[in-house]
């Protein structure tokens, strides 16, 4: 039972592009989302969050909105640049719960 | 310079043998975390402790145990009971605290290989 879901393997875009990367998820008692980063081999690192009060949140060329009645999250990168190339997960919490359910993973690679 | 480290980077285990991954963390955080990443799957939660000398098993606990003696460390032992060992294992750690909007923060992982 996937409770959330990166249904795009991987992603390509060139530099200077918008990246849009997906994301869904099925429990409606998630009320917190995030988005990580992550190289091969190193842990991933937070990149931005979002609470189910809002719809929208911003932090420099990182954008996630978040759509509850559909259940889904996005996470926006402009400009994107070759330093994006990545994994990136995205990670859903019921705040009742300490638990963080992560998705599979989107690989975005950005060329020059 | 807080974080959270982890060691080895790598490690071997050999048929039977019960092997420790450390994790140590510097932050002041109440909880810590150890997940398991396979090729082409996403983290999935193996113990969590929100706090001293208590944890929790996640969903996947099943051959592999934990301590958590200070508030620092959180190291896991993977049993000889775990069949397949081969991972990437992740650490993390957060405020806790009953905090609802928190982030988790991860180390650089271990990587167990089965000889």
């Amino acid at each position: 039972d996937q409770q959330v879901k990166q249904n795009s393997p991987s992603l390509s875009v060139q530099e200077g592009r918008i990246s849009i990367l997906n994301c869904d998820y099925t429990n409606s008692m998630f009320d917190y989302f995030l988005w990580y980063k992550k190289y091969p081999a190193e842990g991933p690192t937070f990149l931005i969050s979002i609470s189910s009060i809002k719809d929208k949140n911003e932090d420099g060329r990182f954008t996630v909105f978040l759509n509850k009645s559909a259940k889904h999250l996005s996470l926006h990168i402009v400009p994107s640049q070759p330093g994006d190339s990545a994994v990136y997960f995205c990670a859903s919490k019921d705040t009742g719960f300490q638990k963080l359910v992560f998705g599979t993973g989107t690989r975005l690679l950005v060329s020059p | 310079d807080g974080g959270i480290t982890q060691s080895p980077k790598y490690l071997f285990r050999k048929e039977g043998q019960n092997v420790t991954l450390s994790c140590e963390q510097n932050l002041n955080h109440d909880a810590m975390y150890w997940y398991r990443q396979d090729p082409g799957q996403g983290l999935r939660l193996i113990y969590y402790s929100q706090i001293v000398n208590d944890f929790q098993k996640g969903d996947i606990a099943e051959g592999y145990s934990v301590s958590r003696e200070k508030k620092e460390s959180f190291p896991l032992t993977v049993t000889s009971a775990q069949k397949n060992p081969t991972a990437f294992y992740l650490c993390a750690s957060s405020l806790g605290r009953g905090l609802a909007l928190e982030t988790q923060y991860f180390g650089p992982g271990t990587r167990l290989l089965v000889l």
